[in-house]
């Protein structure tokens, strides 16, 4: 059965630095997200994507966030300077198609990042 | 600004028995929402959803309403199982494009 996949599983980082998570959606999926969860608290919303650019992106997702599609089957998420307040469990998830019917998002298993 | 809300963040049930789970909203833009079941270290996983022309939806032991008068919807789950113990998430959008969250509730089915 495909699958979202996410790697690193952890990612450790000092403040900062730049750090870049990376996603490889299910292949005949258009749409793509990310989203994060602090430790709890709920998941938010970060972005979304499609046809290789942003479609909706929340206040969270401020210019230390970029997104990339760069080779056809990765889907990044790079944080420029990270801060203490990034450190969260970050998903990425994938939806078949835009718009018509809603088709629910899949979500990979998530990337903890830890700034120290 | 929370404009999706489960005010319980965790329920304990027996096995065998119904198990609701509760989620508030206050957009009534939402349109769509969904339940997603989340284990320890995965990501969420889709369980059902339900569109606001529906009032109800169900997919073998889930089931979710949908009261829009109140901005209230509810999974059940019957017969509860062990292997349902997860933290439920509900979800809603109001283009498809953006989903809001709620904080989970975390589910224990006692055997």
């Amino acid at each position: 059965e495909p699958e979202v996949t996410q790697t690193p599983s952890h990612q450790v980082t000092q403040m900062g630095q730049e750090v870049i998570l990376r996603c490889v959606p299910i292949s005949n999926h258009l749409y793509f997200y990310w989203y994060r969860q602090i430790l709890g608290q709920k998941v938010e919303f970060l972005v979304s994507f499609y046809n290789n650019e942003i479609s909706e992106k929340s206040e969270i997702f401020d210019d230390q966030f970029s997104v990339e599609r760069p080779d056809g089957s990765n889907f990044t998420l790079k944080i420029r300077s990270t801060k203490l307040e990034d450190s969260a469990m970050y998903f990425c998830a994938s939806r078949r198609v835009a718009g018509g019917p809603r088709d629910e998002q899949f979500f990979g298993p998530g990337t903890r990042l830890t700034v120290l | 600004d929370q404009q999706v809300k489960q005010n319980s963040p965790s329920l304990s049930v027996q096995e065998g028995r119904i198990s609701i789970l509760n989620c508030d909203y206050t957009n009534s833009m939402f349109d769509y929402f969904l339940w997603y079941k989340k284990y320890p270290a995965e990501g969420p996983t889709f369980l059902i959803s339900i569109s606001s022309i529906k009032d109800k939806n169900e997919d073998g032991r889930f089931t979710v309403f949908l009261n829009k008068s109140a901005k209230h919807l509810s999974l059940h789950i019957v017969p509860s199982q062990p292997g349902d113990s997860a933290v439920y998430f509900c979800a809603a959008s109001d283009t498809g494009n953006q989903f809001y969250f709620g904080t989970g509730t975390s589910l224990t089915v006692i055997p």
